[in-house]
């Protein structure tokens, strides 16, 4: 595997269910990020690893909840979602989160809430 | 408040040449990244502009106007296969990235 992987790549939950996003980047990158795309709407970012620590959470409801267990793997854990919270959610990785360097993405899960 | 605008959609013919402009205003400017996104695909990198001037990679250029709170990115030679997505995303004072909605490029033939 190379770059960023994301599985699974289309999921379907109702609003009680709970499930996970996993990412993993094979780029020996330290820095891992969860994006949301909306249809027509500007990247959201959502949470930022840096060396596994947790530097920034955008005003992210509780019912998401990452998780960055070392730099190469972040998990977006899900429960109680709305139908609201379905879009496009990208994960993403450079090598560091404090320099200009670009992002390498993942092809994005794409979450459907019932 | 960070703003980025581009245009929703534009359309273009093969063979022809787009120019996709986009303003910003952000707190902080640590230069300015284009991505091109097929549709169900990733975001991949383009082009990175930090001083002002026109950059050339193959038959894509991106310009900066750091003065201006402007760029554009332009496309030569157009081929079916760049119809796509284009993200302008500026990185403010803390290193993050401030993303436009994008700018779906159709190509005609």
């Amino acid at each position: 595997e190379t770059g960023v992987t994301q599985t699974p790549r289309h999921l379907v939950m109702g609003m009680t269910n709970k499930k996970s996003l996993k990412c993993e980047q094979h780029l020996g990158h330290n820095a891992m990020y969860w994006y949301k795309q909306s249809a027509k709407k500007p990247l959201e970012l959502m949470f930022v690893y840096n060396f596994k620590e947790q530097t920034e959470n955008n005003s992210v409801p509780s019912r998401f909840s990452p998780e960055c267990p070392n730099s190469s793997h972040l998990f977006l854990h899900l429960h109680t979602l709305q139908p609201e919270d379905s879009a496009l959610y990208l994960c993403a990785s450079s090598q560091d989160s404090g320099g200009a360097g670009e992002q390498f993405f993942g092809p994005g899960t794409r979450l459907t809430v019932l | 408040g960070q703003n980025i605008d581009q245009p929703t959609e534009m359309t273009a013919t093969e063979g022809a040449i787009v120019q996709i402009n986009c303003t910003y205003q952000t707190s902080g400017f640590n230069g300015l990244f284009w991505y091109q996104q097929h549709a169900g695909e990733a975001p991949t990198f383009l082009s990175y502009n930090v001083l002002d001037g026109l950059e050339e990679k193959g038959r894509f250029s991106s310009f900066l106007s750091r003065s201006k709170g402007y760029s554009y990115l332009l496309l030569k030679e157009l081929q079916m296969k760049d119809s796509a997505s284009y993200l302008c995303a500026v990185m403010d004072s803390n290193y993050q990235l401030i993303w436009g909605a994008g700018t779906k490029l159709i190509i005609k033939p």
